[in-house]
């Protein structure tokens, strides 16, 4: 069964609404998820660390003002893009790791976002 | 400079055949972690075998099994009998360090399965 789940799983809103992506841990505990994006025929590309109980850490180049992250429990991270834009869409695609002693990364199923 | 290499953009391969998928990296960190997904055209992110740096042996996962050469930098996917179900695109990834389980991907290889 799934581990990851992600909500919704696809959605399409106007230029400069917000768009709000859930991620859940449904098998354990998660102090820390992950947000990559991937565009088409491309590869996934970080774009920051959610943590439990404190401030996301953005890489190189992310808005953190215009993608705000709240890792809201240790189950739940959620993603809002803020004012979306149709250079925003694309496949957005959370990770929990799962850690030693098998260690594993389980990737939710992605959300496909298309801004019109 | 790019951390993760998969030099092969796309492969044919032959129903039942095997097939390797070549991946190389580059880490300074004695602690490292190498993983090897599978993203069908539906997009989710499938974990197929994973490698650590300290492993001494390679990793075997049913059909799957990871050729790590250290030495080499390399951590090539070889999956075996191929199925018609295995035409997909195929990440290689790395984690850097004990306690940061980020991952960087590589361009990816697609894989088509012929009949």
């Amino acid at each position: 069964g799934a581990v990851v789940s992600q909500h919704p799983s696809w959605v399409i809103c106007k230029s400069g609404t917000s768009v709000k992506i859930e991620c859940r841990s449904l098998d354990f505990q998660a102090t820390t998820m992950f947000w990559y994006r991937q565009f088409p025929k491309q590869s996934l590309m970080l774009m920051a660390t959610s943590n439990e109980g404190s401030k996301a850490t953005y890489e190189q180049g992310v808005e953190k003002d215009k993608f705000l992250i709240n890792h809201a429990s240790l189950t739940l991270s959620t993603l809002t893009v803020t004012s979306a834009h149709p250079e925003d869409s694309s496949f957005y695609i959370c990770s929990v790791p799962s850690g030693r002693p098998r260690e594993t990364q389980y990737f939710g199923p992605g959300t496909r976002l298309l801004v019109l | 400079a790019q951390k993760i290499t998969q030099t092969q953009p796309g492969m044919f391969v032959q129903e039942k055949e095997a097939v390797t998928l070549d991946c190389t990296y580059d880490t300074s960190d004695p602690s490292y972690g190498l993983f090897w997904y599978k993203q069908p055209s539906s997009g989710e992110m499938i974990f197929l075998i994973y490698q650590g740096s300290y492993d001494q042996q390679n990793a075997t996962e049913g059909r799957y099994s990871l050729n790590f050469q250290k030495a080499r930098k390399s951590a090539n996917l070889v999956i075996s009998a191929s199925q018609l179900g295995d035409s997909a695109m195929y990440f290689c990834a790395m984690r850097e360090g004990r306690n940061d389980y980020k991952l960087s991907f590589g361009a990816g290889t697609t894989v088509t399965v012929r009949a």
